[in-house]
C-alpha cells in the first residue's frame, strides 16, 4: 500500500469546520483513500472513504485532488466529541488486505 | 456493520505468565486481524487470522509468543505468552466483512498490563 503523511497534531474550534490533510503521492489507480478515527481507549472507527470523486456520508466529507496525491477530511461543525486521532489510509479494494495505520493527525476541538 | 467483543476488557498480568484474549463477532467475516498499540503510538498489525490454516505474522512478531487460533469465521484467539512489562498494551481484533467496500471493524480493545 501507498504510504501517507500527516500533520501531527491540529486545533480546531468547536462549532467550526475541522479540515485535515493527508499526502498519498504515490498513490496507485486502484488504491482508495480511507479515514478512520480513534477516540481516546476506544477502538478506530471508520469515517469516510473514496476514489477519485469527492464523498460524503452524515460524519464527513472527502475531498480528493484531481491528481489524486492528496486529500483532505472535512468535519463541517466540529463538536467535542470529534477530539481524536484521524487516520488516511490508502488500500485496494475490493480486498481483504490488512489495514496499515500510520501516526495519524491529532484533532483537539476546543471550545 | 459488524458488531465485535473482546474479553477480558482489560488484565493485569505478572511477567512470565500468559493471557488468551478472545474475539468474537457477531456475523462472519472473511478476514480477522490482531493488533498491538502500545501506550501513546499508533496500531501496529501483529497478524492475519486465517480460519482452518495458520496465522499470517507481520515482522517482528512470532507465533511463539503470540499464538494464534481461528477455529470458525466469528471467533479467534491471541495468546500472549511469557509475558513482559513490554508486552504492555491494548491488543484490538479486527475484522473486514465480505463486500465491496472492504470497511474494517475494530473491537473495543483488550488493555494488558505486565506487571
Amino acid at each position: 500500500d501507498a504510504k501517507t503523511t500527516q500533520p501531527t497534531s491540529m486545533d480546531c474550534a468547536e462549532g467550526r469546520a475541522a479540515n485535515l490533510p493527508c499526502n498519498h503521492s504515490t498513490i496507485s489507480g486502484n488504491e482508495y483513500v480511507y479515514w478512520y478515527r480513534q477516540i481516546h481507549s476506544q477502538g478506530p472507527q471508520y469515517i469516510i472513504h473514496g476514489l477519485k470523486n469527492n464523498e460524503t456520508n452524515e460524519m464527513a466529507s472527502l475531498i480528493i485532488t484531481e491528481d489524486r496525491k492528496s486529500s483532505t477530511l472535512i468535519l463541517p461543525h466540529a463538536t467535542l466529541r470529534d477530539t481524536a486521532v484521524y487516520y488516511c489510509i490508502v488500500r485496494v479494494v475490493p480486498s481483504y488486505d490488512k489495514v496499515i495505520f500510520g501516526p495519524g493527525t491529532s484533532l483537539s476541538v476546543i471550545p | 456493520s459488524a458488531v465485535i467483543s473482546q474479553k477480558p476488557s482489560r488484565d493485569i498480568c505478572q511477567r512470565g505468565t500468559s493471557l488468551t484474549i478472545q474475539c468474537q463477532v457477531d456475523s462472519q467475516v472473511t478476514m480477522m486481524f490482531w493488533y498491538r498499540q502500545q501506550p501513546g503510538q499508533s496500531l501496529t498489525l501483529i497478524a492475519t487470522a486465517n480460519q482452518g490454516s495458520e496465522a499470517t505474522y507481520e515482522s517482528g512478531f512470532v507465533i511463539d509468543k503470540f499464538p494464534i487460533s481461528r477455529p470458525n469465521l466469528t471467533f479467534s484467539t491471541l495468546t500472549v505468552s511469557n509475558m513482559s512489562p513490554e508486552d504492555s498494551s491494548i491488543y484490538l481484533c479486527s475484522v473486514a466483512e465480505q463486500g465491496s467496500s472492504s470497511e474494517q471493524y475494530f473491537g473495543p480493545g483488550t488493555r494488558l498490563t505486565v506487571t
